[in-house]
């Protein structure tokens, strides 16, 4: 099987931009959560989706969001970028509730 | 979840055992231990799990202590491409939400 993909890899945006991020799972998982990686914050869980529905949520703010589609694909969104949102974006997806968690390349992020 | 002790760092010679320690002693009875490691610049890989009984897969082996209160992470032949971060956590796979939370972790380096 496939692992967990994201695209793009690499993106550079200045400031005040929006960016989005795509994530596809590996085939069969239905549950995509989404994670920010900092070396000062370390890892920071940002939400989770499954069928299409958030299930759980960060401490991060409405700049933030993101969607499921019906094919379990993800998409996060951060709208007004700020420098502070320079970070490795991971994806990781996993079968039910309760499996363990595999987690995609991250996208990387630099904000200018 | 329960909070877990790791050494920052530790050296392990190329074709030897491997052998990364990990204290959890408020872990519950419903918590797994799991381990994640992460290569620089990529996605967090996850390695192996266990609640009590020792576990053994392609990548390593768990060895977790009869009161649960530490574990051992073992990899039984070392490899340059071994050399990353490795966490351990502890977790209820089946408490509300789904985030991981990553510690400081240890830093393996793999000399030849």
């Amino acid at each position: 099987k496939a692992g967990v993909t994201q695209t793009p890899r690499y993106l550079i945006k200045t400031r005040g931009q929006q960016v989005t991020l795509s994530c596809s799972p590996i085939s069969g998982h239905r549950s995509v959560s989404w994670y920010q990686q900092t070396p000062g914050q370390g890892l920071q869980f940002l939400f989770e989706y499954f069928s299409e529905t958030q299930r759980n949520k960060g401490n991060f703010p409405g700049r933030f969001s993101g969607r499921q589609f019906s094919n379990s694909r993800s998409e996060m969104n951060v709208s007004t970028l700020e420098l502070g949102d320079s970070a490795l974006y991971l994806c990781a997806s996993r079968q039910g509730m309760t499996a363990e968690q595999y987690f995609g390349p991250g996208t990387r992020l630099t904000v200018t | 979840d329960a909070k877990t002790t790791q050494p920052p760092s530790m050296d392990c010679a190329e074709g030897r055992a491997a052998n990364l320690p990990c204290n959890h002693s408020t872990i519950s009875g419903n918590e797994y231990v799991y381990w994640y490691r992460q290569i620089h610049s990529q996605g967090p890989q996850y390695i192996i799990h266990g609640l009590k009984n020792n576990e053994t897969n392609e990548m390593a082996s768990l060895i977790i202590t009869e009161d649960r209160k530490s574990s051992t992470l073992i990899l039984p032949h070392a490899t340059l491409r071994d050399t990353a971060v490795y966490y351990c956590i502890v977790r209820d796979p089946k408490a509300a939400g789904n985030k991981l939370t990553f510690g400081g972790g240890t830093r393996v380096l793999v000399k030849p």
